[in-house]
């Protein structure tokens, strides 16, 4: 059974940092590109970053490019999100989310981790 | 990037209606949409990807279709589980974007 279970949430201040992680497991991690979404609160889904199985390739929303960082450690079955220089707009579930084979939809998704930021 | 426009933002229906959403592109994006199904405090969950194609496990009350910019999700007989929020997603180029949701109310 496929699993995605993020941790790292939490409460943080503007300008502050936050390291996302979502733990993999019941598929082979390597094989499948990567990718975080979040949902603000009450709001819509917007996908922020994606990262290739290889974890070679990266790419970020315009909104968080320059800000947060993607990586994977393909050893331990994990995806990473480094989040610096938060705002208030980044107030958000986060979720990891699997692509199915070579296409960037998402086939599996974890139950999320909320990031709060807010003095 | 592509825009997702998805209308109507709110849907209320009956136990048994037939419900469609429509999702239209800023530009061609072929086939490449997918459709999710997302309840409250829930992560999504896949419902048809390429358009058409139905995910496995999906009942066959769903369906999609279309493809260049204008997209229909179609729930043949709305069932008591169905009531919840649905997207669509481009994925045909970088950055892939979402619509802005479709909640789908009891009436």
């Amino acid at each position: 059974e496929v699993q995605l279970l993020e941790s790292g949430g939490g409460l943080v201040q503007p300008g502050g940092s936050l390291r996302l992680s979502c733990a993999a497991s019941g598929f082979t991690f390597s094989s499948y590109a990567m990718s975080w979404v979040r949902q603000a609160p009450g709001k819509g889904l917007e996908w922020v970053s994606g990262i290739s199985d290889n974890g070679r390739n990266s790419y970020f929303a315009d909104s968080v490019k320059g800000r947060f960082t993607v990586s994977r450690d393909n050893s331990k079955s994990t995806l990473y999100m480094q989040m610096n220089t938060l705002r208030a707009e980044d107030t958000a579930i986060y979720y990891c989310a699997k692509t199915f084979t070579t296409s960037w939809y998402y086939d599996y998704w974890g139950q999320g981790t909320l990031v709060t930021v807010s003095s | 990037d592509i825009q997702m426009t998805q209308s109507p933002s709110t849907l209320s229906a009956s136990v048994g209606d037939r419900v469609t959403i429509t999702c239209r592109a800023s530009q061609s994006i072929n086939t490449w949409l997918a459709w999710y199904q997302q309840k409250p405090g829930k992560g999504p969950k896949l419902l048809i990807y390429k358009a058409s194609n139905l995910e496995s496990g999906v009942p066959l009350r769903f369906s999609g279709s279309g493809s260049g910019t204008e997209f229909t999700l179609t729930i043949s007989s709305l069932q008591p589980d169905d009531f919840a929020t649905y997207y669509c997603q481009q994925y045909n180029s970088y950055s892939w974007t979402f619509g802005q949701g479709t909640k789908v109310e009891i009436k």
